[in-house]
């Protein structure tokens, strides 16, 4: 299948700093990535889905200002948390499509970990 | 709104035997309905899925079964083997024109040797 990347795995940092994560598409051109949070022990909530050169599309409840995304090319996403504050340690899983078309299958990234202090 | 749910929080199974995981939906537009293993702090690895036009999908020890009518899905796992310890989420998707996948709250499964 394909391989999706992010980076960093873990990430510390200070309340009221900014995080970056990044996700690759390694192998193939992904137009649409989705943005995931999990809390522990709980499900995957879509945040937002991002496409290629336009504006990502946030679901009900999720800060833009505060959860950026930017999706410039067909092989990278990044998603900025600013101004982090303690409650927003999650973690952070893309995916990124076109789905296979023979199983509807989206190809995910191994997740990163935030810690705000 | 919770469009996914899967109700069993958790499932022990001994090996050997069949694990049989449960999940409804409420979103009868759903075209793809999957299955996703995750270990803590990793991806979700995808499993098996099945499109809305079939009520059964088998893949090696996998089988996956569809009642739309009843907008329930579930997944048998048989043998169950200590590998298979994992939590296992229901997903679903509108298809190819609408690929954003809900996703349930999960099941941890346990298989004891």
């Amino acid at each position: 299948g394909a391989v999706v990347s992010q980076h960093p795995s873990r990430v510390i940092c200070k309340s009221g700093t900014s995080v970056k994560i990044e996700c690759r598409s390694l192998d193939f051109q992904a137009t649409t990535m989705f943005w995931y949070r999990q809390f522990p022990k709980q499900s995957l909530m879509l945040m937002a889905t991002s496409n290629e050169g336009s504006k990502a599309t946030y679901e009900q409840g999720v800060e833009k200002d505060k959860f950026l995304i930017n999706h410039a090319s067909l092989t990278l996403s990044t998603l900025t948390v600013t101004s982090a504050h303690p409650e927003d340690s999650s973690f952070y899983i893309c995916s990124a499509g076109p789905v296979n078309p023979n199983t509807g299958e989206l190809f995910f990234g191994e997740g990163s970990r935030l810690t705000v202090l | 709104d919770q469009q996914v749910k899967q109700n069993s929080p958790s499932l022990s199974v001994q090996e050997g035997r069949i694990s049989i995981l449960n999940c409804d939906y409420t979103n009868s537009m759903f075209d793809y309905f999957l299955w996703y293993k995750k270990y803590p702090a990793e991806g979700p690895t995808f499993l098996i899925s099945i499109s809305s036009i079939k009520d059964k999908n088998e893949d090696g020890r996998f089988t996956v079964f569809l009642n739309k009518s009843a907008k329930h899905l579930s997944l048998h796992i048989v043998p169950s083997q200590p590998g298979d310890s994992a939590v296992y989420f229901c997903a679903a998707s509108g298809g190819i024109n609408d690929y954003k996948l809900s996703f349930g709250a999960g099941t941890t499964v346990t298989v004891r040797a």
